[in-house]
């Protein structure tokens, strides 16, 4: 079945600098990656997602790439604020319609 | 944008009893329920898919007679977990997509506590 690996595990960074995220995935079948950002005590919310046929997208200060050939896709914040200070999960689509999930990685933004 | 509501959003209940989680597609209709269990520090872990009005399909490992799912309508999905225990324990999140599969839509989660 499908693998994703997502490092790092941790990330702190200073306000105002950028974050990067990087997931890898195993299956090539896998049509759509989405990024998820989970505050404590609550369920994932989608921040930004992206299909297989996409190379790129950016929203405002977040942005994913997608290298289909090597199978890996990263989530880029720029300027970080202290509220984005969450666990972010990246995740592909495989078969039937289900998420497969990456580890997690806590982002802390230090003023 | 789409939205689903869970609830309740914390339940402590007695081991041996049965606990209901509720999960509604408030402006959409949710074709296909996913059925999550989380772990402190961990991942999402898939146990159970279900599509209006047939049967779940359940994850490797995971018991279907003690995680009992209802999907009876295209806006109401239900986990019961049955004769709970301790170890039942976890934040459960269900995540709702239609049948564009344009996307998934999380709940916002149970904290199950078994004492």
């Amino acid at each position: 079945g499908e693998n994703v690996e997502q490092h790092p595990s941790t990330l702190s960074v200073q306000e105002g600098d950028s974050a990067v995220i990087k997931c890898t995935y195993s299956d090539s079948a896998s049509n759509y990656f989405p990024w998820y950002k989970q505050e404590l005590g609550k369920g994932p919310q989608l921040i930004i997602d992206i299909r297989s046929n996409v190379g790129e997208k950016k929203d405002q200060r977040i942005a994913v790439t997608l290298n289909k050939t090597a199978k890996h896709f990263s989530l880029h914040i720029t300027e970080t604020q202290p509220e984005d200070s969450a666990v972010y999960f990246c995740a592909a689509r495989v078969s039937w319609g289900k998420l497969q999930f990456g580890a997690g990685t806590q982002v802390v933004v230090t003023p | 944008g789409a939205v689903v509501s869970q609830h309740p959003s914390r339940v402590i209940c007695k081991s041996g009893t049965s606990v209901k989680i509720e999960c509604r597609s408030l402006d959409f209709q949710a074709t296909t329920m996913f059925w999550y269990r989380q772990f402190p520090k961990q991942s999402l872990m898939l146990m159970a898919t279900s599509n209006e009005g047939s049967k779940a399909t359940y994850e490797q490992g995971v018991e279907k007679d003690k995680f009992l799912i209802n999907h009876a309508s295209l806006t109401l999905s239900t986990l019961t977990v049955t004769s709970a225990h301790p170890e039942d324990s976890s934040f459960y999140i269900c995540s709702a997509s239609d049948d564009r599969g344009q996307g998934y839509t999380f709940g916002s989660g149970t904290r199950l506590t078994v004492v």
